[in-house]
């Protein structure tokens, strides 16, 4: 079973508009942490957010947020007021946490949704 | 601050010929080390780590090889390729250990195996 899921291999917004990438994810332990990371065409991966599984609230780190509802594992990454230099792909990925994962700091991708914004 | 470089930036190979990949870190000690490889279009794979000198775990098992001679030294080597080697090679760096260990990555290698 695949641990991340991003279903929308792409997606067009129009300029300012707000977009919600989603992004479920699969796991048993109840410690892991969710990053996204945005890759422009230039291949360089930048983080972006993280989400604790222990968090109380939902991440936010300028016009991104996580909308994390844990239920549902799902971890949706929500950019407001799109810009057109938002324009890339976005991965989801996961780590998860627990004692045999320790010292295996590895972080499991989704496939990536590609975003492009429309001026 | 910390850097991460990688190099070569892009990279046309033969089918058979050896690899050699390498990846550095300034402004860190220590640090867990990692490379991937993205196919086109496609997702990360995660295929090897490396949380010490000489300490290699491999993921997905296949003709290449990694090694870790320096604290910041990172290298994936082939003795052959394969045209299915082909791809986007990006290391990455992270310190400690747990949960919140954001990974930070390098600028990548262009691979194409002809």
């Amino acid at each position: 079973a695949q641990k991340i899921t991003q279903t929308q291999p792409g997606m067009f917004v129009q300029e300012k508009e707000a977009v919600t990438l989603d992004c479920t994810y699969d796991t048993s332990d109840p410690s892991y942490g969710l990053f996204w990371y945005k890759q422009p065409s230039s291949g360089e991966m930048i983080f972006l957010i993280y989400q604790g599984s222990y968090d109380q609230q939902n991440a936010t780190e300028g016009r991104y947020s996580l909308n994390f509802q844990k239920a549902r594992k799902s971890a949706n990454l929500v950019i407001s007021a799109s810009q057109l230099g938002d324009s890339a792909m976005y991965f989801c990925a996961m780590r998860e946490g627990g004692v045999s994962n320790f010292g295996n700091e590895k972080l499991t991708f989704g496939t990536g949704t590609r975003l492009t914004i429309i001026p | 601050s910390q850097t991460i470089h990688q190099w070569p930036a892009t990279l046309v190979q033969p089918v058979g010929s050896p690899l050699s990949l390498e990846c550095t870190v300034e402004g860190t000690s220590n640090p867990n080390l990692y490379w991937y490889r993205q196919a086109a279009g496609r997702g990360l794979q995660l295929l090897f780590y490396s949380v010490g000198i000489g300490q290699i775990s491999s993921e997905v098992p296949q003709n290449l090889s990694a090694s870790r001679p320096q604290d910041r030294q990172f290298i994936l080597s082939s003795k052959k390729l394969l045209l299915s080697d082909s791809g986007f090679y990006l290391c990455a760096w992270s310190l400690g250990q747990g949960i919140y260990n954001e990974q930070f990555f390098g600028p990548g290698t262009r691979l194409t195996v002809l």
